[in-house]
This record gives structure tokens, C-alpha cells and sequence, in this order.
């Protein structure tokens, strides 16, 4: 059963990069990461995905090393409005034959003024 | 677009009841997906539904149901509510994730209290 971990929490001043890193050590062949950030009381919204290498939007970047068994999320300058808690999402393939999507615990960015 | 809506947003009920959420997806999305998310637990798969059929189901017992409609509209019910059933239960939908991790637009939630 393919699992994530993630630290617990981070803090960072304004205007510094933050690098969140994810490990996934039993990825499967064909699936994809995906990072999701969370705002209190409100749903998960996507941020970024990737299946190897670097990927980069107007958000984000997200660089996965060539074995994919980790992948590093990078926010650049961050703002007091990054505050979130940002999950690492990969399809997740149980023994019993169903396939599900598993959530990591989630990383808990706390940006300081 | 409009986005993926869940109703109603906050419910109280008591231990014993049964309650049942619903959530429409975004207009074009055919599978609609349910999370439960608790303070200890995180965020955990509860099933997924695609073309009305149950596709992918999470480790949870019995008494947490659900179903799609033909318009793709979900409905999720727990019966014989107990106090740990008391989360957040999020919706999202996608296009089809199939084996590779889709994209998946989640809605605000229902905060479900359990006296």
C-alpha cells in the first residue's frame, strides 16, 4: 500500500522560497503527483502535478528526481496568504483490488510577517 | 464554470440518526469522489462514483453508502451516526481519473456534527 510522508509543519518568513518535500516510496509506474493546498473550512484546491522531472505553472514548481520515490514542491516567495496546509497526492493501489487516491497527512506552512 | 456545490453545508444530528449529503459536480465532470476529514485522521477516501457505478471504495464500514445519478449528482449516507463520524465531509469531482492521478475540483464541504 503505497504511502506519503510529509513534515508536519513549516515556517517561513515572507518573501523566502519554501521547499516541501514528499517521499512516496511505492509510487506506481503510471501515476501522477499531485499537490493540493487547504484553507480552514474549505476544500482542498489543486496546485500542481507531475510525473517526473520539473514541472512549473504560475504557482509553483514541483521537481520529482528520476527513481520518483520523492517529489519536492517549491513556492516562491511565499506571502502571509500561503498559510495552508498542503497535501501531496499519489494514486494509490491497494492489495485488495480496488484503487484509491491517498492524501498524505498534509504539511502545515505557517508564513511570518 | 460553476464549481462543485455540496449541501447542506453544516448538520447536527445525534447518535443513531442517519444523515445523508449531496453534492453536484461540475458541469461535464463524471466522477464525483468523497473524503472524510477529521482533525486526527486527515483527509480519507471514502468511494468514488463513476457513471453511476461505485468504482473505488476506502476503508470504511458499511454504514457509509453513497450513489451517483444519472446527471452525475452524488449522494452520500451514513447511517447509525456515531460521535467519530463527526467531520468534514468533502466532494470532488473529475473528469475520470482513471489509474493516473486526475485533477480533482473539491467543493467547501459539509461539516457534520454528531451530539
Amino acid at each position: 500500500l503505497a504511502k506519503t510522508t510529509q513534515p508536519i509543519s513549516m515556517d517561513s518568513y515572507e518573501g523566502q522560497e519554501v521547499n516541501i518535500t514528499c517521499s512516496h516510496n511505492n509510487i506506481a509506474t503510471n501515476d501522477y503527483i499531485t499537490w493540493y493546498q487547504q484553507f480552514p473550512s474549505q476544500g482542498p484546491r489543486f496546485i500542481i502535478q507531475g510525473y517526473k522531472t520539473k514541472v512549473t505553472n504560475e504557482v509553483a514548481s514541483l521537481f520529482i528526481p528520476a527513481d520518483r520515490k520523492s517529489s519536492t514542491l517549491s513556492l516562491p516567495r511565499v506571502s502571509l496568504s500561503d498559510t495552508a496546509v498542503y497535501y501531496c497526492l499519489v494514486g494509490d493501489f491497494s492489495g485488495a483490488g480496488s484503487y484509491q487516491l491517498t492524501f498524505g497527512k498534509g504539511t502545515k506552512l505557517s508564513v511570518i510577517p | 464554470k460553476a464549481g462543485v456545490t455540496q449541501t447542506p453545508r453544516y448538520l447536527i444530528k445525534t447518535r443513531g440518526q442517519q444523515v445523508t449529503l449531496s453534492c453536484s459536480p461540475i458541469s461535464g465532470h463524471r466522477s464525483v469522489s468523497w473524503y472524510q476529514q477529521t482533525p486526527g485522521q486527515g483527509l480519507q477516501f471514502l468511494f468514488e462514483y463513476f457513471s453511476e457505478t461505485q468504482r473505488n471504495k476506502g476503508n470504511f464500514p458499511g454504514r457509509f453508502s453513497g450513489r451517483q445519478f444519472s446527471n452525475s449528482r452524488s449522494e452520500m449516507n451514513v447511517s447509525t451516526l456515531e460521535l467519530g463520524d463527526s467531520a468534514l465531509y468533502l466532494c470532488a469531482s473529475s473528469l475520470d481519473p482513471g489509474r493516473t492521478t486526475d485533477t480533482q475540483y473539491f467543493g467547501p464541504g459539509t461539516r457534520l456534527t454528531v451530539l
